[in-house]
């Protein structure tokens, strides 16, 4: 089974809508980590941010925000008012904690900005 | 503070070569990791060093292989290449291990291979 699900490919939106980026995970460990990463066309993964378990409080950064439910297990990535150089494509990944022996990525969500 | 270096940047070879890939970390990190990203698997684990030991080892045959050095340097090495090889290969530090705190992994740029 998959451990970190984005099911969403690809999303596109128009410059300026808000675009919510799902991501669910599956772990039986109580200690582990959240990541989302940003990989533009260019290629190089970009690292956004890192939440653990025990902490659920949602984060703002700018024009991204996160929602982090353990009751849901999911980790959702919100862009408000989008822009075009926000199209990249989005992975999510989960590191556990009392094994923690690797990230495992969900297979990422495909963002396109339309001008 | 420099990121983190792959080299080379494109790669081109024929079935049954070999390459070497290498990965210098971030300034620091002792932790290094080695992915696979193909269109049709997307991103996959290969494996993990830190402290020059490899701690663990994702599902590829035993014709990919690493190392690290102890300047926390690592390369990579795929035998009798074959054509389903050809993939970006991005490298990962992070000061340490998956797992625990300041886990969090910065890519390079990876090396793009070909094989023909």
């Amino acid at each position: 089974a998959q451990k970190v699900t984005q099911a969403q490919t690809e999303i596109s939106v128009v410059e300026k809508e808000d675009v919510t980026l799902d991501c669910v995970y599956e772990t039986r460990d109580t200690t582990y980590y959240l990541f989302w990463y940003k990989q533009p066309p260019s290629g190089e993964l970009v690292f956004l941010i890192r939440r653990n378990s025990f902490d659920e409080q949602n984060e703002i950064s700018g024009r991204y925000s996160w929602n982090f439910q353990k009751s849901t297990s999911s980790f959702n990535f919100t862009i408000t008012a989008s822009q075009v150089v926000d199209s990249a494509v989005y992975f999510c990944a989960l590191s556990e904690g009392a094994t923690g022996n690797q990230f495992y990525f969900g297979t990422g969500t495909s963002l396109t900005v339309i001008p | 503070k420099a990121g983190v270096t792959q080299t080379p940047r494109y790669l081109i070879k024929t079935r049954g070569q070999q390459v070497t890939l290498s990965c210098s970390p971030i300034s620091g990190h002792r932790s290094v990791s080695w992915y696979q990203q193909t269109p049709g698997q997307g991103l996959q684990f290969l494996f993990e060093y830190f402290s020059e030991t490899q701690r663990n080892k994702g599902n590829f045959p035993g014709r990919f292989s690493g190392r690290q050095f102890s300047n926390s340097r690592s390369e990579m090495n795929v035998s009798t290449l074959e054509l389903g090889d050809s993939a970006l290969y991005l490298c990962a530090s992070s000061l340490l291990p998956s797992g625990g705190p300041y886990n969090e992994q910065f890519f390079g740029p990876g090396t793009r291979l070909t094989v023909l």
